[in-house]
Parts: C-alpha cells; sequence; structure tokens
C-alpha cells in the first residue's frame, strides 16, 4: 500500500531534550516535506527536499534541522526542543511529476512541557 | 510570498444542503491543491486543479487561474464531510505549497 509513514504519533518530551521525528514514504517520490499545524494558523511549511541531499528551508524552519540521505526518508530533528515547538507535525511526500498530489502520513502530535 | 485566502472560516450545514468553499491567491499559480482534514487529523487529497474543472463523486472543484481563485463544491452534504477543507498552491518559478487557513465544514445531521 502507497503510503506516508511518520512515527511516533504522539510524543511528550521536555524542554531541551533532543528528539526525532521520522518520516517514511514507499512510493518513490522526489518531494518530501514537513509542517507544522497549528490552530487558526493552518500548515506552515518547515523544510521540504526536491531530491536525495538537497533541502531548503520553508517558512517556519527555526529550531528545526532535517537530512535526506536516502529518498525514502526525511527525518525531522528537534535539536533542543522548546514549548512554542509544541504542534502538530506532517510529513508530505510527493512526486515531481505535473499533476502529482501531495500525500500526508498521520501526523505526530509533539508537546514540549 | 504568496497569499492565500480561504472563505467561509466556518459553515455549518444540514445534511444534504450543498456548499461553495473559496480559495483566493494573490499571484499566478501553477500547482492548486484541495485536501480535507477528517476528524482525526488525516489529511486527504481531494484535487489537483492548477486550472479547470474536475468532478469526484459528489465534490467538484473549479480554478479560473487567470482571476485567481478557485471554488470547491460539495453537493448533497454528508456528516462524513465534516472536518477542515484546505486549499494549498504553489506559485509559478516556486517550489514551496502554501496553504490557506481553511474552512471549517460541520454537517449536522
Amino acid at each position: 500500500e502507497a503510503q506516508v509513514t511518520q512515527n511516533p504519533r504522539y510524543l511528550i518530551t521536555v524542554t531541551g531534550k533532543k528528539l526525532t521525528v521520522t518520516c517514511s514514504q514507499n512510493m518513490n517520490h522526489e518531494y518530501m516535506s514537513w509542517y507544522r499545524q497549528d490552530p487558526g494558523l493552518g500548515l506552515r511549511q518547515i523544510y521540504y527536499s526536491m531530491n536525495v541531499e538537497v533541502t531548503d528551508k520553508g517558512d517556519v524552519p527555526e529550531g528545526y534541522k532535517v537530512s535526506r540521505k536516502e529518498k525514502r526518508n526525511f527525518p525531522l530533528i528537534l535539536e533542543s526542543p522548546s514549548p512554542n515547538q509544541t504542534s502538530l507535525y506532517f510529513c508530505a511526500s510527493s512526486s515531481r511529476r505535473d499533476n502529482s498530489p501531495l500525500h500526508f502520513g498521520n501526523g505526530t502530535r509533539l508537546t514540549v512541557t | 510570498g504568496i497569499q492565500v485566502e480561504q472563505s467561509p472560516p466556518d459553515l455549518i450545514l444540514q445534511e444534504g444542503a450543498n456548499s461553495t468553499l473559496r480559495c483566493n491567491f494573490s499571484d499566478s499559480v501553477n500547482n492548486l491543491q484541495w485536501f480535507h482534514q477528517n476528524p482525526w487529523g488525516q489529511l486527504i487529497n481531494l484535487f489537483y486543479i492548477p486550472s479547470g474543472t474536475k468532478q469526484n463523486g459528489r465534490l467538484s472543484a473549479t480554478t479560473v487561474a487567470t482571476e485567481r481563485y478557485s471554488l470547491l463544491y460539495i453537493s448533497s452534504s454528508q456528516t462524513t464531510d465534516s472536518g477542515v477543507y484546505f486549499c494549498a498552491v504553489r506559485e509559478t518559478g516556486a517550489n514551496n505549497l502554501f496553504f490557506g487557513t481553511g474552512t471549517r465544514l460541520t454537517v449536522i445531521p
């Protein structure tokens, strides 16, 4: 089954404790991205990647890192999480061909205390 | 960056009613998609529609790129249509998809 898999679904952590949210897709998509969703703000892009070893900042990259060493994986790293990073996070992927829709993972709800 | 505005922000319908959701954007786009976020938080792609009209069952969408808007029509609404509907666009020449803030639809039986 074609899918984007994020883990974990829920995560509670404390300020300053490094964490990684994993994202994997099995559709051989070139494009992958991370979004955060906050009430009243919609989805805002954190980072995106057009292909392996190519990553770029989105609208809200501060406090986050990503890597794209393999085509299927695009982990999101919070080196020193802070309470303002409490949010719902989504990973997404798509082909770079025309008419290619964006596929989302099921989300990761992160709480930083 | 490009501005994306969706209206109305909230909509409450009786089951069986029809509705129109609107997405306005500030610059020319080469990618426009509609998504539905269900009450469990899952985001499902409804349409890829940078121009023209598409239909899928009770849902249809029209994008008039020259006038910088897109419309999502929901006919004979059902309670399972409840959730938040997002429009996302990519400005011509850019790589990013920008999302609107969504329309929250509640369909009551």
